[in-house]
């Protein structure tokens, strides 16, 4: 299986912040990676795929970059919504792996 | 839009099956690959395993022993069943739509639609 390993773990920012979650792959994934938004008690909503594009309807201030083992996720300006927890998952193959996630909290 | 909707029972007892269904509405169960995934209290996504609609299956090796995830087209359904189930086994779980999207000169896998999830307890 394919290990992803998410850092950091947590982080707590303000609003307007640049905040930068890092994501590796165990192995050579390409750009086979996804990011994901979760909030309490919510299910995860989609913000990335394939490492750089942008899921419909997801605000700019969303970005991801890389490929090969390391990505990263950048929010450029934090805003209040932005607060969540954060996860990669790789679709080069299955099964299906997710990061332990990464949760941004408020400063 | 599609929509998706897990049902099942909300409390299991130890050993026994869990079952959840999912029901897809505003779109045809005809297409892409379907999805389970799960999340014990305060942890991380696990992904229990996909289907495609044609039938065919991939599981988690860590569970491929105990889980079941078939499709009823007629219904626009795909179900999820668990054997033997313990405490470990005590999560929210979510069902999801994972869409082929175009990019790169290619297509990539993204679970793009979620159910809101249901809550299975396992105990006695």
């Amino acid at each position: 299986d394919i290990q992803m390993t998410q850092s950091p773990s947590s982080l707590s920012a303000s609003v307007g912040d640049r905040v930068t979650i890092t994501c590796r792959a165990s192995q050579n994934i390409s750009t086979y990676l996804n990011w994901y938004q979760q909030k309490p008690g919510k299910a995860p909503k989609l913000l990335i795929y394939a490492a750089s594009n942008l899921q419909s309807g997801v605000p700019s201030r969303f970005s991801g970059s890389g490929s090969g083992t390391d990505f990263t996720l950048t929010i450029s300006t934090l805003q209040l919504e932005d607060f969540a927890t954060y996860y990669c998952q790789q679709s080069y193959n299955t099964p299906r792996t997710f990061g332990q996630g990464t949760k941004v909290e408020i400063k | 839009q599609v929509q998706l909707q897990e049902s099942g029972p909300g409390l299991v007892k130890p050993s026994e099956t869990l079952s959840l269904t999912c029901t897809v509405s505003g779109g045809s169960i005809s297409s892409h690959y379907w999805t389970w995934i799960r999340q014990p209290p305060g942890k991380g996504l696990e992904w229990i395993g996909n289907l495609y609609y044609s039938g065919s299956t991939n599981y988690n090796p860590t569970l491929k022993s105990r889980v079941t995830i078939s499709v009823d087209m007629s219904k626009n359904q795909f179900s999820l069943k668990l054997s033997s189930v313990t405490a470990a086994d005590t999560a929210v779980y979510y069902c999801a739509r994972e869409g082929a999207i175009a990019a790169a000169g290619g297509y990539y896998y993204g679970m793009d639609v979620w159910g809101q999830g249901t809550t299975v307890s396992v105990s006695s």
